[in-house]
């Protein structure tokens, strides 16, 4: 049961660079998303998709974008790394039909991102 | 908009005992759920339990349950028993109906039990 693969696990950056987080899914999920935790912070939503070519921004979107061609990926891209997106990311995956609402998300591993 | 509020940066518990970790809520939307997850030292999103904001009963699932208070906007897990592998963060969550049902997470609680 893979669930939710997210790579890398670990990372580091020197600002201005650029990268990719991939994430994929296995459980024919509409809706996926990126968050990204920092201390005292929670998880706050950085991109979202509910379905193949739809994305939508969350509550931190800016310097990263996303794509959705697939339902199985949602990559997160870096344009130019800056130190202020040192951070944890996690990419989830859920249900999204009637009723959704009452439904738990699955979570990736995890990245660790260090930006230098 | 949603919002989740968890007041409790830190709780520190004797093992054995119960504990109750605060979180509360905003919405407009009638139809909701509420989560909780519990994050490790090794990092992974856990998830523990789940609340509809229709159900008549407080969720239950093994030791945890959830002291789920409508009118109140209130949504406290409760960990009876407390071992020391309970030790971790732990967050609550909500999910509308509507606003392309976003989960929002709280900020979060690091629960350490003592021996």
């Amino acid at each position: 049961n893979a669930g939710v693969t997210q790579t890398p696990k670990f990372q580091v950056l020197k600002t201005g660079q650029s990268m990719t987080l991939q994430c994929a899914q296995d459980m024919n999920h509409e809706y996926m998303s990126w968050y990204r935790q920092d201390p005292g912070m929670g998880l706050r939503l950085i991109h979202y998709s509910v379905g193949a070519g739809i994305t939508d921004q969350g509550e931190v979107p800016n310097g990263y974008n996303v794509s959705r061609s697939t339902t199985e990926d949602f990559p997160l891209r870096l344009l130019s790394a800056a130190p202020s997106q040192t951070s944890v990311y996690f990419c989830a995956s859920s249900y999204s039909g009637q009723g959704a609402q009452n439904t738990e998300a699955f979570f990736g591993q995890g990245t660790r991102l260090t930006v230098v | 908009a949603q919002k989740i509020t968890q007041t409790q940066p830190g709780m520190f518990v004797q093992e054995k005992e119960a504990v109750t970790l605060d979180c509360t809520y905003d919405t407009s939307d009638p139809s909701y759920g509420l989560f909780w997850y519990k994050q490790p030292s090794s990092g992974e999103m856990i998830f523990l339990i789940y609340q509809g904001s229709y159900d008549q009963q407080n969720a239950t699932e093994g030791r945890y349950s959830l002291n789920f208070q409508k009118a109140r906007k209130s949504a406290n897990l409760v960990i009876s028993a407390s071992q020391l592998g309970d030790s971790a963060m732990y967050f609550c969550a909500m999910r509308e109906e509507q606003g392309a049902q976003k989960l929002v997470f709280g900020q979060g609680t690091r629960l350490t039990i003592n021996p």
